[in-house]
């Protein structure tokens, strides 16, 4: 079935650093790909989307670009800030109307 | 904007209790989801739903239940707790739509103790 892998974390950056976190997916056709986030004690929140392939999706200074020749859609941010610190959620549609999960990076920004 | 509203942000019950976590959506969804987070494993599906009275299993429905009476509200039930369901447990919906996003609400801190 369809499927996404993520990046292994856990990945600690200093603040204004570069960020990429890899993802990469197995899927039938051109799904939408999706970025969802979730920050320390709360629930998922959708980061970006894109929905056909060479689409970009950005949102909150993160980008990612759907690349159909490489099935990647790797999250990029030019210069991350302490407030990102987060756990970042590579997902595609599944089965069942439902989303399927990477395994999570976990993002950790120093000042 | 969607809201998805877990009644509990943190519950601790005893082994044995039967346990009820509430959802609900105010976006007339017809998919809800309760999902199960644990640390290394990821988020996992434990039921689902695309309409009302109408339920599916996902990929753990052991040891839970669900519920589905009215539209916008979606119920997770354990109907014995056990002290390996400790987890935060999130509740999601969506509309009936492929690629659609799915919104989640804020989590449920569940330990059976």
């Amino acid at each position: 079935g369809d499927s996404v892998t993520q990046m292994e974390g856990p990945v600690t950056l200093s603040e204004e650093a570069f960020l990429t976190i890899n993802c990469t997916y197995t899927a039938t056709g051109y799904p939408s790909l999706f970025w969802y986030v979730q920050y320390p004690g709360e629930g998922l929140q959708l980061l970006l989307k894109a929905t056909k392939a060479d689409d970009k999706g950005s949102n909150k200074g993160f980008e990612a670009t759907y690349r159909k020749e490489t099935t990647s859609f790797h999250l990029e941010k030019g210069s991350v800030q302490v407030s990102d610190s987060a756990v970042y959620f590579c997902a595609l549609p599944g089965s069942a109307r439902q989303l399927t999960f990477g395994s999570g990076t976990q993002l950790t920004v120093l000042p | 904007d969607v809201k998805v509203t877990q009644s509990s942000r943190y519950l601790v019950k005893r082994t044995g209790e039967k346990v009820f976590l509430e959802c609900v959506q105010d976006m007339d969804h017809e998919n809800m989801f309760w999902y199960r987070q644990d640390p290394g494993l990821g988020l996992r599906l434990i039921y689902f739903s695309y309409d009302v009275k109408m339920k599916e299993k996902g990929d753990i429905p052991e040891g839970y239940s669900v519920s589905r009476e009215k539209k916008e509200r979606f119920s997770l039930i354990l109907e014995s707790a056990s002290t390996n369901q400790t987890s935060m447990y999130l509740c999601a919906s969506s509309l009936d739509s492929p690629g659609n996003t799915i919104y989640f609400g804020e989590g449920s801190w569940l330990t059976v103790v």
